[in-house]
């Protein structure tokens, strides 16, 4: 069965601080990736998502994510955080020809001005 | 053009009451979901319709119901709540293939 690990739970940084989540996933097909964000007391929004062509995605609000295949891996970036960037990210994948995602358990992040 | 919409936003039940969510979508999705959303353990699916007419189980089905009314509306019932189902319900809507969902506000649950 298709998995998703997240393997930061919480993270804490300071405002300025560079930002990397890890995602790892246990699919070897085709497959489509996404990070959802969820800010504290709202719904997921989808940050970036990535389909096919350039492994580098950029995404709202800064944020960018690489693909590495060989690896399984879709991990997230921000050069450079913000308090306004404290949430939960998640990072989900589905498979080719489905359209049900496969959800990592979150990541919370805190930013310190 | 609301989006997903779900009511209702918070609803407290005694164990063994039953309940509806109610959840709809104006984008003309024919994919939608319900998750249910747990301190530590993320997004778990609990079913989700392909399209109008057809639902299928997701990782966490047992004691839920669900409902797909018309295109727009996909309902999920409780039965007989257990306070193992205290949790936040989100309803998601998807374009197919492409698989971006997206998500309405959520229902916080409690259940004594």
């Amino acid at each position: 069965a298709q998995s998703v690990s997240q393997h930061n739970h919480h993270v804490i940084l300071s405002e300025a601080a560079s930002l990397e989540l890890g995602c790892n996933y246990s699919y070897g097909g085709t497959v489509n990736l996404f990070w959802y964000v969820q800010y504290p007391g709202q719904h997921l929004q989808l940050l970036l998502k990535y389909f096919s062509g350039d492994p580098l995605v950029k995404g709202i609000k800064g944020f960018e994510a690489e693909f590495i295949k060989s690896k399984f891996s879709f991990n997230l970036r921000k050069p450079s955080v913000q308090w306004s960037d404290t949430a939960e990210y998640f990072c989900a994948v589905n498979s080719y020809n489905t359209d049900k995602l496969i959800f990592g358990t979150g990541t919370r992040l805190q930013v310190f001005p | 053009n609301a989006g997903v919409t779900q009511t209702p936003k918070f609803q407290v039940l005694k164990t063994g009451q039953s309940m509806t969510l109610q959840c709809a979508q104006d984008m003309n999705h024919n994919s939608m979901y319900w998750y249910r959303q747990d301190p530590g353990m993320g997004l778990r699916l609990i079913y989700y319709s392909a399209s109008e007419g057809t639902t299928d189980k997701g990782e966490v089905p047992n004691g839920y119901n669900v409902s797909r009314l018309n295109k727009r509306e996909f309902s999920l019932r409780l039965e007989s709540a257990a306070p193992s189902q205290t949790s936040v319900y989100f309803c998601a809507s998807s374009e197919g293939t492409t698989g971006t969902q997206y998500f309405g506000p959520g229902t916080r649950l409690l259940v004594l």
